[in-house]
């Protein structure tokens, strides 16, 4: 069963410019959250969809944002890149159902974002 | 608000020696806690989960947990430390009901002398 596949897994953007990246959960898997992880602030929690509607957000400004498909695949896309802006995209799956607590919840390899 | 505290940034050990991470949590209702690890320019691996079905929770690679709720401690142990476990650890919490977003520890990077 492959894992939660991210890509690209390597990009440098110019100050200014937009960027978009994908991730495709595990099969089966409806929830997707993104983080970001930085050696400043440590792995924050950007947003989380489920069944293409966003459940949760976090304290990031209205450049960052999201979407889930039909297929569960999700997409976050940074507008207006900072130099800040550098740092490790992760993205994470699970089932979904959160009635029980605690899903077991995956993450993938990243997709480490340079700003210049 | 759900938090967690890593108690220590760095911890080092020689090989074949235990290995405790520590962690204590904050929680205003009965948390979902994990332990994942993530080894150099690599994603995040989940070690061991615990959801209140046993307060010690044993995970992958011979890691274990245990959860006490008079503590509010979730500390990592494994009994013989080995080369490849040299990585930086992650206490995270669940946040509330009805979402997956977790809550991370600022890490523990262990490292293991030969």
């Amino acid at each position: 069963k492959a894992g939660v596949t991210q890509t690209p897994r390597y990009l440098i953007k110019t100050r200014g410019q937009q960027v978009t990246l994908s991730c495709s959960p595990i099969s089966g898997h409806r929830s997707v959250s993104w983080y970001q992880q930085t050696p400043g602030q440590g792995l924050q929690f950007l947003f989380e969809y489920f069944s293409e509607t966003q459940r949760n957000k976090g304290n990031f400004p209205g450049r960052f944002s999201g979407r889930q498909f039909s297929n569960s695949r999700s997409e976050m896309n940074v507008s207006t890149l900072e130099l800040g802006d550098s740092a490790l995209y992760l993205c994470a799956s699970s089932l979904g159902d959160t009635r029980s607590g605690g899903n077991t919840i995956y993450f993938g390899e990243g997709s480490w974002l340079t700003v210049v | 608000a759900q938090s967690v505290t890593q108690l220590d940034s760095h911890v080092s050990v020689s090989e074949g020696t235990p290995v405790l991470l520590r962690c204590n949590y904050s929680s205003s209702y009965s948390p979902s806690l994990f332990w994942y690890v993530q080894h150099p320019n690599k994603g995040l691996q989940l070690l061991l989960k615990y959801t209140s079905a046993a307060t010690l929770v044993k995970g992958i690679n011979g890691f274990e947990a245990e959860f006490k709720k008079s503590e509010t401690s979730f500390h990592l142990t494994k009994p013989s430390a080995h080369m490849s476990d040299a990585a930086e650890y992650f206490c995270v919490v669940s946040g509330t009901y009805n979402t997956d977003k977790l809550i991370f520890g600022t890490g523990t990077r262990l490292q293991v002398f030969p």
